[in-house]
């Protein structure tokens, strides 16, 4: 099992530009999350899916940030325009089931830089 | 609203001293505890978790004990090593909900 794959690594762009991050989840899964980890707010939960529909986009911060899971197996995360506050690592997360049953599963983050 | 809150880091230790990482939390209800660990680079994994009162956690030298008295979730281990050095989190799970709520995290590095 590969686990959760999220590309690309790093992104730096700069302010004003779209970016788009992208997660393949762990097949069979059927709930995907996204996070949000900086320094100053730690981990957030951004928005999560389950069996590819959004379920809560409550955090999400502004409606600059958009989510999509076109399939089981693919997600993305668009942020457009990108502002220099977005700098960050964002993890995409998948599970089996829902609650506290199945760990989640993290991928290894794509690291932002907004200049 | 249900909060997590750990001590402040970074923890730091010398090799195969005991460790202790405080961890309270708020909650209604009986929510599911957690500890997860992020090594540099990577996403979290889980570390140990604990789904009713006194239950009990452990996975790799790693133990945490549910008490709800004290609305506690602390995490221990006995002798740390090097590659124990890593960001741990502790996190809860309301029932009925599939949103964890993290702590902020705290820092341990173990020097030789």
């Amino acid at each position: 099992d590969a686990g959760v794959i999220q590309s690309p690594r790093h992104e730096v762009t700069e302010m004003g530009q779209e970016v788009t991050l992208r997660c393949k989840p762990i097949s069979g899964h059927d709930y995907l999350f996204w996070y949000r980890q900086t320094m100053m707010r730690g981990l957030e939960l951004l928005i999560y899916f389950n069996n590819n529909v959004p379920i809560d986009d409550s955090g999400m911060p502004e409606d600059r940030f958009s989510a999509k899971m076109p399939n089981a197996s693919f997600s993305t995360l668009k942020i457009q325009p990108s502002e220099p506050r977005d700098s960050a690592v964002y993890f995409c997360a998948s599970s089996l089931v829902a609650g506290g049953n199945s760990p989640l599963h993290f991928g290894n983050g794509t690291r932002l830089t907004v200049t | 609203g249900d909060s997590v809150t750990q001590m402040e880091g970074p923890v730091t230790l010398s090799e195969e001293a005991f460790l202790t990482i405080n961890c309270t939390y708020t909650a209604t209800g009986y929510p599911s505890l957690f500890w997860y660990v992020q090594y540099p680079g990577e996403g979290l994994q889980l570390l140990l978790k604990a789904t009713k009162a006194d239950d009990k956690g452990s996975n790799k030298g790693f133990e945490a004990t549910y008490r709800k008295e004290t609305t506690s979730f602390h995490l221990e281990k006995g002798s740390v090593q090097v590659s124990d050095s890593a960001v741990y989190f502790c996190a809860l799970l309301k029932g009925g909900y599939n949103k964890l709520i993290f702590g902020a995290g705290t820092r341990l590095a173990v020097h030789p």
